[in-house]
């Protein structure tokens, strides 16, 4: 299976910060990685896909990089409602054929 | 833009079957493109990927649920749904129905999700 690691767990910052959350895979994944924000008691919702490509309707300040096994969804400038957790999750393997990174908690300072 | 409605029963007892359904709105299951996808997040944790199916018909499972997992579809209710058998709480979970967008590439992802639904097993 691949192992997909978020990193930091957890990361405290101020709004108009500029945040970066990395996703390394146990073994190379193309570009086949996907980005997912959830809020509490709410579903995730898709930001990128394929590691760079911007989901229709999502800000601009949100980015994705990355190709192999190392990966990186970048927030340039954060807005109150961008606190909020964030997966990574490859789409490469065939089976599973999707595994998700532990996810990353954004809070507040 | 695609909806998608999961219901059935929020409380299920030991050793039997979770039944689900996921209900799309704003688009055809059968217009191709996409995959259909089930996924689970035990409470408090991260998220598992149960399975998805095409409209045809083929399926695709996680090789550690797949023993009691089944996903179908019906085209002409444009509903899709899982079968999950001789749970446990070990299944106590929200449920999410989930379209899987295939983009150029082979590439997949998750694009639109229902709300989710809280599944308790208890006797």
């Amino acid at each position: 299976d691949i192992q997909m690691t978020q990193s930091p767990s957890s990361l405290s910052a101020s709004v108009g910060d500029r945040v970066t959350i990395t996703c390394r895979a146990s073994q190379s994944i193309s570009s086949y990685l996907n980005w997912y924000q959830q809020k509490p008691g709410k579903a995730p919702k898709l930001l990128i896909y394929a590691a760079s490509s911007l989901q229709s309707g999502v800000p601009s300040r949100f980015s994705g990089s990355g190709s192999g096994t190392d990966f990186t969804l970048t927030i340039s400038s954060l807005q109150p409602e961008d606190f909020a957790t964030y997966y990574c999750q490859q789409s490469y393997s065939t089976l599973p054929r999707y595994t998700f990174g532990q996810g990353t908690k954004l809070e507040i300072k | 833009q695609v909806q998608l409605q999961e219901s059935g029963p929020g409380l299920v007892k030991p050793s039997q079957t979770l039944s689900l359904t996921c209900t799309v709105s704003g688009g055809s299951i059968s217009s191709g493109g996409y995959y259909w996808s089930w996924i689970r997040q035990h409470p408090g944790k991260g998220l598992e990927w149960i399975g998805y199916i095409y409209y045809s018909g083929s399926t695709y499972y996680n090789p550690s649920l797949k023993s009691r997992v089944t996903i179908s579809v019906d085209t002409s209710k444009n509903q899709f749904s899982l079968k999950l058998s001789s749970v446990t709480a070990a299944d106590t979970a929200v449920y999410y129905c989930a379209s899987t967008r295939i983009y150029g590439g082979g590439g997949t992802a998750l694009d639109y999700w229902g709300q989710g639904t809280l599944v308790t097993v208890s006797s």
